[in-house]
């Protein structure tokens, strides 16, 4: 089966450091993706994960756990302009990617 | 850079009327995706392409849809006969390879309203 979960929707606020979760379980993985996409406009690509551990990409990292199913995506020092829907995926066996429905991050002043 | 192209941008049609979406992908990109995103469904792959061939379009929802890619620098979408709940936004996507480890890089989508 092809299952990926992330919560519907998160508030923060500016400048403050928030952390987006993701759980998937399937029988073919090849590697974790993180896209961000604004409203009304097309996902953009921010992270990949293929491998256990930490990956740190300015403001931005991302974490995976394989044995867990688990990967979250970090934001620090939040702006104003990060508001927008955070979408994980894992890639199938065939190239193609298995998207969750989105997490709806809202940055308050 | 010229990045995936999408035409039209919006789309406006009665229930019934034939609707063809098109797509141009990067230049090298040999996977081409098709996507629908709707607020209830999220992202769902409807087909993919891999060197124009289609590989996968169990997610085509029916008969009604169907996808054809001619040559590796075009493809095109058809909905006949469309219907009220065709109604979403279509995004293109394409990726060097089929690896797994590329990211898809999107167009910026048709935003089809059927009424």
């Amino acid at each position: 089966g092809q299952n990926i979960d992330q919560p519907t929707e998160m508030t923060a606020t500016e400048g403050a450091i928030v952390q987006i979760n993701c759980t998937y379980q399937t029988s073919g993985f090849n590697g974790l993706f993180w896209y961000q996409q604004h409203a009304g406009e097309a996902p953009t690509f921010l992270s990949y994960n293929v491998l256990d551990g930490l990956e740190e990409k300015g403001r931005f990292s991302s974490f995976l756990s394989r044995s867990k199913g688990y990967s979250y995506l970090l934001l620090k020092e939040l702006q104003m302009k990060d508001s927008a829907s955070y979408l994980c995926a894992y890639g199938g066996s065939q190239g193609n990617l298995i998207f969750g429905k989105g997490t709806k991050l809202s940055v308050k002043p | 850079d010229a990045g995936v192209i999408q035409s039209p941008r919006h789309e406006v049609t009665e229930m019934g009327q034939e609707v063809t979406l098109r797509c141009k992908p990067i230049s090298g990109h040999d996977y081409l995706f098709w996507y629908r995103q709707t607020m209830m469904r999220g992202l769902e792959l409807l087909i993919y392409f891999n060197n124009n061939v289609p590989i996968d379009d169990s997610g085509m929802p029916e008969d009604r849809f169907s996808a054809k890619m001619p040559n590796a620098s075009f493809s095109t979408l058809k909905i006949q006969p469309s219907e009220p709940r065709d109604s979403a936004v279509y995004f293109c996507a394409s990726s060097p390879s089929g690896d797994g480890n590329q990211p898809q890089h999107f167009g910026d989508g048709t935003r089809l309203s059927i009424l």
